[in-house]
Parts: structure tokens; sequence; C-alpha cells
């Protein structure tokens, strides 16, 4: 059975400072990884997602990595700014190819 | 194009009654995912339906929930009898292919239900 971890379970960090969100899954047979975004109260909104072939991707501030054999990947986001601050979500599909396998979510607060 | 439309976005019950929810995938969309995120957890996969049929329903709870997804209309997610551990925020996502590497699902703002 898949599981999905998520360290530190929150972060808090000036703004500026480059943040690094790690995830961890136990199964490496995976199709794909994504990283979601969600402010309180509100939805998922998708930042990255990188197939399993992939090792990492990138788009603006953002730069996700993939290291399926070790069955890890990071979020780093350059630059912090205070509305960076939410919970950030990593989730994988499964080769069933099917459904998503979240991660408890990593709570980040960025300090003005 | 729209996205992935849920209502209503929050819902009262009290304890006992049924609980409703509905999800419009994108245009073009004929693959449907529930999922369910309790206080302070992380989301967890319940049902997967395409059109008129359940697919993979493996993490609905044994009693009291049900999914449909019907020729027409939205998928709907009933909770019958709800009690107070039923309080969460349901989400629903769309994909245009079920499974394999190419299945992107895109989420809708979700329902929050809240039973008293």
């Amino acid at each position: 059975k898949q599981e999905v971890t998520q360290i530190p379970a929150a972060l808090s960090v000036p703004e500026g400072e480059n943040l690094v969100l790690n995830c961890s899954f136990t199964d490496s047979a995976i199709y794909n990884l994504q990283w979601f975004r969600q402010d309180p109260g509100k939805g998922l909104t998708s930042l990255l997602l990188i197939q399993s072939s992939q090792r990492e991707q990138t788009s603006g501030r953002l730069n996700a990595s993939l290291d399926k054999s070790s069955g890890r990947s990071t979020l780093y986001i350059a630059a912090s700014q205070p509305g960076d601050s939410a919970t950030y979500l990593c989730a994988v599909l499964e080769a069933a190819g099917n459904k998503l396998t979240f991660g408890g979510g990593t709570r980040v607060l960025v300090k003005p | 194009n729209a996205g992935v439309m849920q209502n209503p976005r929050h819902l009262v019950r009290r304890r006992g009654q049924e609980a409703r929810l509905r999800c419009s995938p994108m245009k073009g969309h004929s693959h449907v995912y529930w999922y369910r995120q309790l206080p302070e957890e992380g989301l967890k996969f319940m049902v997967y339906l395409q059109k008129e049929n359940i697919i993979d329903e493996s993490g609905m709870p044994k009693e009291r929930f049900s999914a449909e997804f019907p020729k027409e209309g939205p998928s709907i997610l009933r909770i019958q009898q709800v009690v107070r551990g039923d309080s969460a925020a349901y989400f629903c996502a769309s994909s245009p292919i079920g499974t394999g590497p190419k299945n992107i699902q895109y989420f809708g703002a979700g329902t929050r239900l809240s039973v008293l």
C-alpha cells in the first residue's frame, strides 16, 4: 500500500529565504508526482507535475525534483514571499493509474 | 472552459439527515474522482467513476456512502444518516483519461460539510 509522507509538517521562515519541502513515498511504481498548493478553506491549485521519467520540473520560482528509485521529491521555492504562505501537498499517481495518494501536507508561513 | 464545479460550497446538516454533494466535471471529461479531507488530515481517495459505472470504490466507507455518475447530469456523492465524523471537505476531480500516465486530475473547490 502506497504511503506518502511530508516533512516537516509545518515551516516558518522570514521573507526572502528559500523554502525546501520534502515528500517521500514507499512504492516507487508511480506514473507521476504532483505538487499542489491549498489555501485555508480553499481548493487545490496544481503547481508542478513530474512524470516518472523526468527528474525535475520548473515554473518561475518553483522547482521540483523527483528521485523515483529512492522514493523522494523535493519542492524548492526561491526567495519566499508572504503570499507563498499556504499548505503544500504532494501526491503520487499509482501504477494502477486511477487514484492519487496524498501526503499530509506542509503548512508554510512566510513572515514579512 | 469552466473548471470542475462543485456545489454547494458549504453544506450544514444535522445528525441523521442526508447530504448530497454534486460535481460537474470539466467539459469533455468522462472520469470523476471523489476525495475526502478530514480536519487536519490529507486528502484520501474515495471513489472513481466513469459515466454510469463505478470503477474503483476501494476508499468508500462500507455503509451510508454512495456515489453515482449518470449518463446525464453531475456526479453525486450521497451520505445517508450523517454523523459528526462525516464533517470534512469533499473534493471532486475530473480527467479526460481514466488511467495511466496521462491521467491528470483537475480539482474542484470542494464542498465543506458540517454536521451539527
